[in-house]
């Protein structure tokens, strides 16, 4: 499967902490980008961090990108009830975006 | 405001019958645009790429005969599941890019559900 895989598959933290998720995948890549979901509803586009960068900063979302190690991490910081939803990172390496598994995030007031 | 929009938002419908989905793009032209399927707590599965004026790409392992593209305008691509049975219900999801740059514009989904 071309399909990446990000972990933890869930997690849950209280408003205020940090909130990281990993992304891994299998093929090079032009760009990796997050994507936020929230239930039953279409993705949100929130970062996309280019293959020749290593880090990508968005308001509290800090992205990394290793392509040595065909990984990529999420930062939320200072986390939020509002945050809750599931985050998905996309790798784009033939003009078409192939997502992660997902990590479900849960923030708790 | 929503640079995509997904027509209808939820449909029920009988075994065998055809359901179409329609994806828009409201304020660009999409010479591309991408068809995702969702089961519940899973990720996005792509299982097409619409082509203007041309037939669509299908991945491995989705029925083209089942699962009709039409993407007669730079505007618009239609999903046609056809004969449609319990197994198709599922989360359908609508993406395009602008010509120039990335990311995708998704619309905001259609739940199917097929009795």
């Amino acid at each position: 499967s071309q399909q990446g895989e990000e972990d933890p598959q869930a997690l849950s933290i209280q408003e205020g902490e940090n909130a990281t998720m990993n992304c891994s995948y299998k093929t090079s890549i032009n760009n990796l980008q997050w994507y936020r979901q929230n239930s039953g509803r279409g993705l949100v586009h929130l970062i996309l961090i280019r293959s020749n960068e290593r880090e990508k900063h968005s308001g509290r979302l800090r992205v990394t990108l290793d392509t040595s190690k065909k990984s990529s991490s999420l930062l939320i910081t200072a986390s939020r009830a509002a945050d809750t939803a599931s985050y998905f990172c996309a790798t784009d390496n033939t003009d078409k975006l192939i997502f992660g598994t997902g990590t479900r995030l849960q923030v708790f007031p | 405001g929503a640079v995509v929009s997904q027509h209808p938002s939820w449909v029920i419908c009988k075994s065998g019958t055809s359901v179409k989905i329609e994806c828009r793009s409201l304020d660009f032209q999409a010479t591309t645009m991408f068809w995702y399927r969702q089961f519940p707590k899973q990720s996005l599965m792509l299982m097409a790429t619409s082509n203007e004026g041309s037939k669509a790409t299908y991945e491995q392992g989705v029925e083209k005969d089942k699962f009709l593209i039409n993407h007669a305008s730079l505007t618009l691509s239609t999903l046609t599941v056809t004969s449609a049975h319990p197994e198709d219900s599922s989360f359908y999801i609508c993406s395009a890019s602008r010509p120039e740059n990335s990311p995708l514009h998704f619309g905001n989904g259609t739940r199917l559900t097929v009795t």
